[in-house]
């Protein structure tokens, strides 16, 4: 199973929003609701963001959105603030007790 | 508050061995599927193995099978990853990560596994 596609860069000015996409098969983000994104700062553990695919665990501010279309997931970052630069990671069940994350995109916040 | 605190980690040889602990905290350990989730240096998040509340089930990303067992202690609160046959592409920061559903909700800090000579 490979990993799943994300743009490796992102990029957008304070207020402004941006969309980062996750890519994958039939038998992953394709076959099943369970896309879970990720925030990640250097040197610090992930958190979560998103579950499955659009639902906000507690805490999580709803400037952050995600949604699927297909085998494309997509998380958007509204009114985007300079505590947003970051990594950013999906991740999908894929079927067999197995997961995957994609690649990670990095967001700049101009 | 949930906590995560993994320990553990270290240098080691390439075909060496390795033990990872994880202490849980702030939840019903006993009532959470568990994982381990590694990122190498530099690279991205790639899931390494699972298990069930009960121990009754665990599952690994295939890179890994055979050399690697995800256990746990529930009387402990603590859940381990043994890894043996050590590879340098094993080299990662390691993390342990509470697994309600399909999601990972609470992530460990992580812990440092580089295998080199």
């Amino acid at each position: 199973q490979s990993a799943l596609t994300q743009p490796p860069s992102a990029s957008g000015s304070p207020g402004q929003s941006v969309t980062i996409s996750c890519t994958g098969i039939s038998t992953d983000v394709g076959g099943y609701s369970h896309v879970s994104w990720y925030q990640q700062y250097p040197g610090k553990a992930p958190k979560l963001i998103i579950y499955d695919a659009n639902k906000w665990p507690s805490g999580v501010p709803d400037r952050f959105s995600g949604s699927k279309s297909g085998s494309t997931a997509s998380l958007t970052v509204s009114g985007l603030q300079a505590e947003d630069e970051a990594d950013y990671y999906c991740s999908s069940y894929a079927g067999n007790n197995q997961w995957l994350f994609g690649g990670g995109t990095k967001v700049t916040v101009l | 508050e949930v906590q995560l605190v993994e320990s553990g980690g270290g240098l080691v040889q390439p075909g060496g061995s390795l033990r990872l602990s994880c202490a849980a905290s702030g939840f019903t350990f006993t009532r959470s599927w568990m994982t381990w989730v590694r990122q190498a240096p530099g690279k991205g998040l790639e899931w390494v193995a699972n298990i069930k509340q009960d121990g009754s089930e665990e599952y690994y990303v295939d890179s890994v099978k055979g050399r690697f067992t995800i256990s746990r202690d529930n009387a402990k609160n603590l859940l381990y990853l043994q890894m043996n046959s050590l590879r340098a592409e094993d080299t990662a920061v390691y993390y342990c990560a509470r697994h309600p559903g399909q999601s990972f909700d609470w992530w460990g800090q992580g812990t440092l596994v580089t295998v080199s000579s």
